[in-house]
Formats: structure tokens, sequence, C-alpha cells
């Protein structure tokens, strides 16, 4: 079974720039995560997706941030502009249909460090 | 609020027993997971408690305490790969912002709220 794929692996920009971050989930998850980890952190939800729909995004900085999930599979994260704190690991997880007791199944993340 | 609390650093031996202990407060509760993470890659399931007691799993065992809001990552054995960062981790309803509606049959709005993660450190 496939993993979690996301892209790119790092990235490196500088302030004030836009990024923007891709996920493909594992096929036939409906729950769809973005976490960012800051350096010596624990990952922090951003947003969470069931199928095309978002469920949670209290945390996510929405005049920087955004995301979307249009068909229910794949999502992009996207920074605009980019500050020096946003450096951190993008980690996207899913998992089957977002149950309480579901574990969550982790992408690599992508790297991002603003100069 | 929410606040899950684990030490920050650890170190054992090879062959040693180590116990690595999670509090944690948050505004409800569906479970706590543990996660292993090695650095530079991802978070990778470990465990999972949702009733008082002790998970066990091979090598790792878990240990759950409700009423104090406290739970435990038990490695015995220790080898030199286990030296990775280990990640508590407590199931809460997230907070609803957007006009999605449940789907029926569907748990949505469940998410994983991490501590800060304790990185553990095996020396031969």
């Amino acid at each position: 079974e496939a993993g979690v794929a996301q892209s790119p692996r790092y990235k490196i920009i500088e302030k004030r720039q836009s990024v923007a971050f891709w996920c493909n989930p594992i096929s036939g998850h409906a729950t769809l995560y973005w976490y960012q980890q800051i350096l010596g952190q624990g990952p922090k939800l951003l947003i969470q997706f069931q199928n095309n729909g978002v469920v949670d995004d209290s945390q996510l900085p929405k005049d920087r941030f955004s995301a979307e999930r249009l068909k229910g599979v794949d999502s992009t994260l996207k920074i605009q502009p980019a500050k020096l704190e946003d450096s951190a690991v993008y980690l996207c997880a899913s998992s089957s249909v977002g149950g309480q007791n579901e574990k969550l199944f982790f992408g690599s993340g992508t790297q991002l460090s603003v100069l | 609020g929410q606040n899950i609390d684990q030490p920050t650093e650890m170190t054992a031996t090879e062959g040693a027993i180590v116990q690595i202990n999670c509090t944690y407060q948050t505004s409800g509760f569906n479970g706590l997971f543990w996660y292993q993470q090695h650095a530079g890659e991802a978070p990778t399931f470990l465990s999972y408690n949702v009733l008082d007691g002790l998970e066990e799993k091979g090598r790792f065992s878990s240990f759950l305490s409700r009423s104090k809001g406290y739970s435990y990552l038990l490695l015995k054995e220790l080898q030199m790969k286990d030296s990775a960062s280990y990640l508590c981790a407590v199931s809460s309803p997230t907070t609803t912002s957007s006009a999605l509606e449940p789907e029926r049959g569907n748990q949505a709005g469940t998410a994983l709220i991490f501590g800060k993660g304790t990185t553990l450190s095996v020396s031969s």
C-alpha cells in the first residue's frame, strides 16, 4: 500500500515570497490533515479536511495561509507571503474516516526554510 | 485549554529499560497515542490507549490513567535504533469553524494534539 506522498521535500525561499506544498493521501482515506512542526516541537494542527470540506481550520493563520482539497483527494497548502517564523516542516497526514480511535499516517513532510 | 507535557530529553544505554512520561490536560479526550519520529522522518504509530491500563506490544508498552491525565511509554531491551523522538498525542474533538456538516456515520472533528516530544538517546 502506498503511503502519504508529499512534495517538494525541501524548499528555501526568501521572506515575502509565496510557496505551495502538495499532498496525496493514502488511497481511500477521507480525512486529511496539515500539521506544522517547528524544530524541537511537536506537530501543530493547521487544518483538517473531511473529503473536500474543511472540518477545522481554527489554527490556520488565514491572512497568509490557505489550503484546498478540491476533489477530496490531493491537497495543497499555500503560504503567501512567507515570514521567517514559517520555517518548519509541514506534515501531511491522512486517516480512513477521521474517527476518534484512528491512527494517522504521515508523509515525510516538506522542510521549509524562509530566509 | 490544551496542554500536553513530556520531558524534553532522556538518555539510556543499550539493553536498558526506559519510561517516558506524559501528562495531559485537554478539553476533550478520545484516546492517547504514542508516535516515534526519527530525525528528518515522518512520525510513525506506536500505540493507542483509550481505556485505563497497560497495552503491550513487543518491546514497547503503553499505560494510561484517565483519572490522573497520565500516560507512559515503556521501552524494554533498548537498541541503538530506538534513538528518536517520542511524541505523546491526545485525540481530541476539534473546533469546527467551517460549514461542513458531518456526514451520517462519520466522526469528523477529531484530531491529534501533540506534545513537544521526548528525544531519547541510546548509547552503547
